[in-house]
């Protein structure tokens, strides 16, 4: 149980453009799932909190205008990048967290790149 | 600031020894923690979590040690695996808010044969 799924699990895309990463929690629901980054050899870095129904909540340093998340139902958050830019290549990984408990269950990971 | 960290940035065990991976977590206000799993172009994998109500927690091959007083959270692995090669994260929970975690620099463990 517990199982998150991220799609698409990589892309390439060109300068500019705008990618869509969708997180699915496929056999439980999640009121609360989170977005983080991560660059290679790195840690996680936590860069908002999506709240299904609600607006998220952005760390401090992240660009709301820039990833827009969208957390439409209680097993799907989605994250896009717009205008993406080759800083933007990264590891993106979304968890959701098991309600009552305090438990995030992570997805695969989605790997960006910009050319 | 305040911060999880660990002391150790690799680790290397033969396979069949016992490993021990250390953090060091500096709010005193943190009631919960995990220790994740993460394999090369994968997400986290859970293994194991602790509240801070109870000192230690045993899984299965695993246990997590928790000391308060020193803000000290470590993570044991029985027999250690060439399968548990894999950088290993602990995290904590802040109360308040969201939930969020703050995820430690992290551990990389090596088994070798």
């Amino acid at each position: 149980g517990a199982v998150v799924s991220q799609h698409p699990s990589r892309v390439i895309c060109k300068s500019g453009t705008s990618v869509k990463i969708e997180c699915r929690s496929l056999d439980f629901q999640a009121t609360t799932m989170f977005w983080y980054r991560q660059f290679p050899k790195q840690s996680l870095m936590l860069m908002a909190t999506s709240n299904e129904g609600s607006k998220a909540t952005y760390e401090q340093g992240v660009e709301k205008d820039k990833f827009l998340i969208n957390h439409a139902s209680l097993t799907l958050s989605t994250l896009t990048v717009t205008s993406a830019h080759p800083e933007d290549s990264s590891f993106y990984i979304c968890s959701a967290r098991l309600a009552p408990t305090d438990t995030q269950y992570f997805g695969p990971g989605t790997r960006l790149t910009v050319l | 600031g305040e911060s999880v960290g660990l002391h150790l940035p690799t680790l290397s065990v033969q396979e069949g020894d016992n490993s021990i991976i250390n953090c060091a977590y500096s709010n005193s206000a943190s009631d919960y923690f995990i220790w994740y799993k993460q394999e090369s172009g994968k997400g986290p994998q859970f293994i194991i979590d602790i509240r801070s109500n109870m000192d230690k927690r045993q899984g299965q091959r695993v246990t997590v040690l928790l000391n308060k007083t020193v803000k000290h959270l470590s993570l044991q692995i029985a027999a250690t695996q060439p399968g548990d090669s894999a950088v290993y994260f602990c995290a904590e929970k802040r109360s308040g808010g969201y939930n969020k975690l703050i995820f430690g620099a992290g551990t990389r463990l090596a088994v070798h044969p």
